[in-house]
């Protein structure tokens, strides 16, 4: 079946302006996650979406970013006022539930989307 | 504050030799553990996990040790293959903390023919 998508693959922006990434998790995957991966770094944790519940935004660098999960399903991460230190690969998983974490917890990572603020 | 630590950048294996791959941690709350798998211009992949509960669990040709003690864990390989070579990420998951990872810095791994 189709896996996590995002889109676009890659962008380029300027300093100061606002970017969208798009993320298409799994079809009934129920929990969205959000990472970004900087130069040279791991994996950073941005947000988390499971079902209809309040997002969990602890990983958030700055109130300059912002993600929203429409439906349920697609999901939009908003950085606004871009900075060249924003400059990463952001990562969208997707998992099919919350709770005990066991092997229907693992989660599926899309291809990423590189961000390059000039 | 790193709480998932990978201090090997990068590891080069012949084929068919072993790769370890290691792993330390801080967080003590951490009870599930995973190992994924990047190759380049990809999203990781997973690989193999390990619950707290247990300190082995195996997977064809991976394995994942775990050392609750020494808060430590490692990816064994073997035998490695150059379709091996890729990034590897080590991540962690708190009981507490819902099911966000929280990952390694990775290691890349090399296996030569």
């Amino acid at each position: 079946g189709a896996g996590v998508s995002q889109s676009p693959s890659n962008k380029v922006t300027e300093k100061g302006k606002d970017v969208e990434l798009r993320c298409d998790p799994i079809s009934g995957h129920t929990a969205l996650y959000w990472y970004r991966q900087s130069l040279g770094q791991g994996l950073e944790f941005l947000i988390y979406f499971q079902g209809n519940s309040a997002p969990d935004k602890s990983g958030l660098p700055s109130d300059r970013f912002s993600a929203e999960r429409t439906g349920g399903s697609v999901s939009t991460l908003t950085i606004q006022r871009t900075q060249q230190e924003d400059s990463a690969v952001y990562l969208c998983a997707s998992s099919l539930a919350r709770g005990s974490v066991g092997r229907t917890d693992t989660q599926y990572f899309g291809p990423g989307t590189r961000l390059t603020v000039l | 504050d790193q709480q998932v630590k990978q201090n090997s950048p990068s590891l080069s294996v012949q084929e068919g030799r072993i790769s370890i791959l290691n792993c330390d941690y801080t967080n003590s709350m951490f009870d599930y553990f995973l190992w994924y798998k990047k190759y380049p211009a990809e999203g990781p992949t997973f690989l193999i996990s390990i619950s707290s509960i247990k300190d082995k669990n195996e997977d064809g040709r991976f394995t994942v040790f775990l050392n609750k003690s020494a808060k430590h864990l490692s990816l064994h390989i073997v035998p490695s293959q150059p379709g091996d070579s890729a990034v590897y990420f080590c991540a962690a998951v708190s009981k507490n903390a819902g099911n966000m990872l929280t990952f390694g810095g990775g290691t890349r791994l090399m296996v030569k023919p």
